[in-house]
């Protein structure tokens, strides 16, 4: 079974200040890892994956995670927050297998302090 | 990547009504389609798969004589909610996978449904 977890609920940053957003996974086979980010009321929208290849992936909006199989984890960093990062954000992971379902971690509110 | 689109954006109904709501794959042909749930200041969860011309695979826990899932077309799949209670009051969000070996996940801007 896979399963992903997030930790903090809710994460403050001042404005500028490096945004670090942590994720474990736990899966049985090779995981397809994802971050998206939720505005309020919308859907989701995809910041970045890992599937195969370079362990560290750069996604829209200034993003970046790595992969690191031995820690299990894909934390999501960006090295100045901006107002407009403030949003749900999503860790996912499903399997190496098409059309599998997504599983979502808990998430985590990220809001930048001025 | 796959553009998703879901009608209505929002919706209020009454107690024991019953509800549709689309989700249409607009530049993708999606076999199958995910139905998720989420709850205020939650994650998002899966409620069932969505298969074009079969039945859909519905979650442990998922009613699916309450959770009517129709993929009638390689674009379209329908969610309907029956007999609707306040507790059914939720975001409901759809999903296409495409890419090869279905990498990419695309979700439709969600349905906000309220039962009064």
């Amino acid at each position: 079974a896979q399963s992903v977890t997030q930790l903090g609920s809710h994460v403050s940053v001042s404005e500028g200040a490096l945004v670090l957003l942590r994720c474990n996974y736990s899966s049985s086979v090779p995981p397809y890892l994802f971050w998206y980010v939720q505005y309020p009321n919308q859907g989701l929208q995809l910041l970045l994956k890992y599937t195969t290849g370079a362990t560290l992936v750069k996604g829209i909006n200034g993003f970046e995670a790595e992969f690191k199989k031995s820690e299990t984890s894909f934390h999501l960093t960006k090295p100045s927050a901006h107002m407009s990062d403030a949003a749900e954000y999503f860790c996912a992971v499903k399997r190496e297998t098409s059309y599998d379902k997504v599983i979502f971690g808990p998430g985590t509110s990220l809001s930048v302090i001025p | 990547g796959a553009v998703v689109s879901q009608h209505p954006s929002w919706v209020i109904c009454k107690s024991g009504t019953s509800v549709k709501i689309e989700c249409r794959s607009l530049d993708f042909q999606a076999t199958t389609m995910f139905w998720y749930r989420q709850f205020p200041k939650q994650s998002l969860m899966l409620m069932a798969t969505s298969n074009e011309g079969s039945k859909a695979t519905y979650e442990q826990g998922v009613e699916k004589d309450k959770f009517l899932i129709n993929h009638a077309s390689l674009t379209l799949s329908t969610l309907t909610v029956t007999s609707a209670h306040p507790e059914d009051s939720s975001f409901y969000i759809c999903s296409v996978q495409t890419g090869q070996g279905a990498t990419e996940a695309f979700f439709g801007q969600g349905t906000r449904l309220t039962v009064v």
